[in-house]
């Protein structure tokens, strides 16, 4: 498919459990975004990797939060020790990274993880 | 206060009807306005993008910028039960988009 891929499409999980999802963006995006979207709080960035540039991470919630991005392509998002807050949607998106360009490239969103923390 | 307000609806239209869609913003900051489209469980995917005041026609759908005033909107003409999601508006300067709530929309046939 040519579009964002993430996986797994939901994911239910213990409070205090550990879980990992995953990111593959569209081949030749060399930017990468998360977001969380959540009922009372919208859509929230998250993350942002460009290249071998340092990610920015202003966006993690907490230190329970960290993803990293291998080879500049695929990214996995991981929350430890899981809290009921956590549970949203995490969505993935990519984009070609636009030189000079402020606002960076059009953004194109993956389908999400329904994460549930029970 | 939110940088992006967005009424979240829900809205409810007969099919034909012009939906009207709007948000309104605080950070002049801002250069980029864009409107996304959300079905459920689905992710966002990209309507319309503007970069300046005025306003953008694509097909059926219209996007107006009021830099000035802070507002952004979209129309959508002759509304169709396919219209029927969630329409995000989404602004940025730099790579973090900010996004209003987003609006539920209904098209009746």
């Amino acid at each position: 498919g040519a579009g964002v891929s993430q996986s797994p499409s939901n994911k239910v999980t213990e409070k205090g459990k550990d879980v990992e999802l995953r990111c593959d963006p569209i081949s030749g995006h060399t930017a990468l975004y998360w977001y969380r979207q959540s009922l009372g709080q919208g859509l929230e960035f998250l993350i942002y990797f460009q290249g071998n540039s340092a990610p920015d991470k202003s966006g993690l919630p907490s230190d329970r939060f960290s993803a990293e991005r291998t080879g500049g392509s695929v990214s996995t998002l991981t929350i430890q020790r899981t809290q009921q807050e956590d549970s949203a949607v995490y969505l993935c998106a990519s984009s070609l990274y636009v030189s000079g360009r402020a606002g960076g490239g059009i953004q194109y969103f993956g389908a999400g993880t329904r994460l549930s923390v029970l | 206060q939110k940088e992006v307000e967005q009424d979240p609806g829900p809205l409810s239209v007969p099919e034909g009807a012009i939906v009207s869609l709007n948000c309104t913003y605080s950070n002049s900051a801002f250069q980029y306005f864009m409107w996304y489209r959300q079905y459920s469980r689905k992710g966002p995917e990209l309507l319309m993008y503007t970069y300046s005041s005025g306003n953008k026609e694509d097909g059926r759908f219209t996007a107006q910028v009021d830099k000035s005033s802070k507002y952004i909107s979209l129309f959508i003409r002759d509304s169709q039960p396919s219209d029927s999601a969630t329409y995000l508006c989404a602004l940025n300067n730099d790579y973090k988009l900010s996004f209003g709530a987003g609006t539920t929309v209904t098209v009746r046939a």
